[in-house]
């Protein structure tokens, strides 16, 4: 079966620490990869996302992820997390249909 | 780029009524809409995938006849609850993609959804 799989539900961290959210995803999942932002009560605004090429991808706000095939793992991390990263963080994947296979998502809370 | 708007934001309607929601693509062509669902604290639910000018496809478990799809655009798509019931309150986000790039989803703001 097609997933993706967020290993963790809630993540609290202080202000200035480094961050991993963690994501797996199934081998039958076409390997198009995305992490997705959303605040409360808005939509989900795209944070970065693996086609192809360097297994390194950068995103907005400072966030990377990086796309190790041998473990199916797309894991996003922060090397300095503001108050303002505080949200909910999804992890989703591309079916050989298109669709998009969301994570379980991950909530992040960024203490002071 | 990529600007995706819903309308309304907001709504509340009585038990019974149908409401309408929008989902427009704004500065793009979009082929493919999707709509999904989402409850508080829980992921996105794809209920439906239409493409302009086809009938929508509709994921295992969603009643076709409650959610009514229209896409009759290039840059709009409509969900319509009909005979809304409580249980019908979520969020509900639409996404667009376009053509040839269908795993690139551009999502609007969310419409929240309450029937009292």
């Amino acid at each position: 079966a097609q997933s993706v799989t967020q290993l963790d539900s809630q993540v609290p961290v202080f202000e200035e620490a480094p961050v991993e959210l963690r994501c797996n995803y199934s081998s039958s999942v076409s390997v198009y990869l995305f992490w997705y932002v959303q605040y409360p009560n808005q939509g989900l605004q795209l944070l970065l996302k693996y086609l192809s090429g360097s297994t390194l991808v950068k995103g907005i706000n400072g966030f990377e992820a990086e796309f190790n095939k041998s473990q199916t793992s797309f894991h996003l991390r922060k090397p300095s997390v503001h108050i303002s990263d505080t949200a909910e963080y999804f992890c989703a994947g591309s079916s050989n249909t298109g669709k998009l296979i969301f994570g379980q998502g991950t909530t992040l809370q960024v203490k002071p | 780029g990529a600007v995706v708007s819903q309308h309304p934001s907001r709504v509340i309607c009585k038990s019974g009524t149908s409401v309408k929601i929008e989902c427009r693509s704004l500065d793009f062509q979009a082929t493919t809409m999707f709509w999904y669902r989402q409850f508080p604290k829980q992921s996105l639910m794809l209920m439906a995938t239409s493409n302009e000018g086809s009938k929508a496809t509709y994921e295992q478990g969603v009643e076709k006849d409650k959610f009514l799809i229209n896409h009759a655009s290039l840059t709009l798509s409509t969900l319509t609850v009909t005979s809304a019931h409580p249980e019908d309150s979520s969020f509900y986000i639409c996404s667009a993609s376009r053509e040839g790039l269908f795993y690139e989803q551009y999502f609007g703001p969310g419409t929240r959804l309450t029937v009292t």
